[in-house]
């Protein structure tokens, strides 16, 4: 079964400062990685995703995740974060294999705070 | 715009009360699933489908069941509320695409069974 891991329980940096959210996996196989973003009362919104090719993906708001197969990360990264940035993330997978099996495995979170 | 909408912000219920939470979509997606957010926990899936009438459970379907009659409507019933039940019930859908899709999900319920 796949699973997520998300070490950090909260993340603080100053407005401007690079901004590192931690994810690693375990599935079998190539995974599909995700991540979502939710803000103060509102619903989650898709960031980037990981499918296949450069490892490297780029997404909303400016962040960015780095595929790593050998280390089993995703991490998030935004190279200037804004105070708008403080939210809830989640990182999720999927193994590919089955082609109609679209459960997600979501981490725990990692809270954001942004400070001015 | 895509839009998954959930019927209440806010519940409250009573323990033993039989609970509907609604979702509807309007993006013709095919699979819609239901899952409850807890603070440490993240997001735990109970139930999903992939077409109309059909259900599958996912990884905390207990005290819980769900109805599917048309397309864009998929509902999370709790038989008989419990306290242990009180959540945050996140509904989301997608289209097809072997599983590379985003999830769209709505606003969220925040149940309070006292």
């Amino acid at each position: 079964a796949q699973s997520v891991a998300q070490p950090e329980d909260q993340v603080n940096v100053a407005e401007g400062n690079p901004l590192t959210v931690k994810c690693t996996y375990s599935v079998s196989g190539n995974p599909y990685l995700f991540w979502y973003v939710q803000y103060p009362n509102r619903g989650l919104q898709f960031l980037l995703k990981y499918i296949t090719g450069d490892n490297l993906v780029k997404g909303s708001y400016g962040f960015e995740a780095e595929f790593n197969k050998s280390q089993t990360s995703f991490h998030l990264k935004k190279p200037s974060a804004l105070v708008s940035d403080s939210a809830l993330y989640f990182c999720a997978v999927r193994p590919p294999e089955r082609s109609n099996d679209y459960k997600l495995s979501f981490g725990a979170g990692t809270t954001v705070t942004v400070r001015a | 715009d895509v839009k998954v909408t959930q019927s209440s912000r806010y519940l409250v219920k009573r323990t033993g009360e039989k609970v509907f939470l609604e979702c509807v979509q309007d993006m013709d997606h095919e699979n819609m699933f239901w899952y409850r957010q807890d603070p440490g926990l993240g997001l735990r899936l109970i139930y999903f489908s992939y077409d109309v009438k059909m259900k599958e459970k996912g990884d905390i379907p207990e005290g819980y069941s769900v109805s599917r009659e048309k397309k864009e409507r998929f509902s999370l019933i709790l038989e008989s509320a419990s306290t242990n039940q009180t959540s945050m019930y996140l509904c989301a859908s997608t289209t097809g695409g072997g599983g590379r899709s985003k999830l769209f999900f709505g606003s969220g319920t925040q149940l309070s069974v006292l």
